[in-house]
């Protein structure tokens, strides 16, 4: 069973631009949650969907966004990069139906931004 | 209150010691209390994970302590192998962890001299 991808699994960008992430779950994984690691605030939550709807989000500026398709997969989008969302991006898929699920996380997206 | 605190930031243990790492949360909603390994270049891995009716849980040479009323988890890995050598993160989250949404501590990275 392939597990979940990320794409790409690096990028460059420049101050202003935005960037498209990608995430395929594991196959049958209704949830998908995009993560942001970086040294100085570890792993925060962006947003969860589950079934094509934004069912959380974390504390982060409108500047992300994310969406699900009717397969699952996901993107989140990032308008107006700045320096400081040089970042990890991770995605995680689950079952997500009966709490306590496993959560599988991506290899993810290294983002720099210049 | 949404915080999740992790100690120490980096631990050294000679091959087949006890790796103790300890967490403390504030919000007393948590109610699913997951560990992550993480390997350079690799999204998180889930490990093990508690809920809050027990106070201690077992998996191989992997064991979770919880107490409730401290508000604090603790990770022992017994026997520790170099394989071990890992950053791990403690999390913590609401509805039984459904929605994806952990909050995670700061990590710990741990290196295991043979």
């Amino acid at each position: 069973k392939a597990g979940v991808t990320q794409t790409p699994r690096y990028l460059i960008k420049t101050r202003g631009q935005q960037v498209t992430l990608s995430c395929s779950p594991i196959s049958g994984h209704r949830s998908v949650s995009w993560y942001q690691q970086t040294p100085g605030q570890g792993l925060q939550f962006l947003f969860e969907y589950f079934s094509e709807t934004q069912r959380n989000k974390g504390n982060f500026p409108g500047r992300f966004s994310g969406r699900q398709f009717s397969n699952s997969r996901s993107e989140m989008n990032v308008s107006t990069l700045e320096l400081g969302d040089s970042a990890l991006y991770l995605c995680a898929s689950s079952f997500a139906d009966t709490g306590g699920e496993k959560l599988f996380f991506g290899s993810g997206t290294q983002l720099s931004v210049l | 209150q949404q915080q999740v605190k992790q100690s120490p930031q980096s631990l050294i243990v000679q091959k087949g010691g006890i790796s103790i790492i300890n967490c403390a949360y504030e919000n007393t909603a948590f109610d699913y209390f997951p560990w992550y390994q993480q390997f350079p270049g690799k999204g998180p891995a889930l490990l093990i994970a508690i809920r809050p009716d027990v106070s201690e849980k077992k998996e191989g040479r992997f064991t979770i302590s919880f107490n409730k009323s401290a508000k604090q988890f603790s990770l022992h890995i017994m026997d520790s192998q170099p394989g071990d050598s890992a950053t791990y993160f403690c999390a913590a989250s609401m509805y039984g962890g459904s929605q994806g949404n952990l909050i995670f501590g700061k990590g710990t990275k741990l290196s295991v001299k043979p």
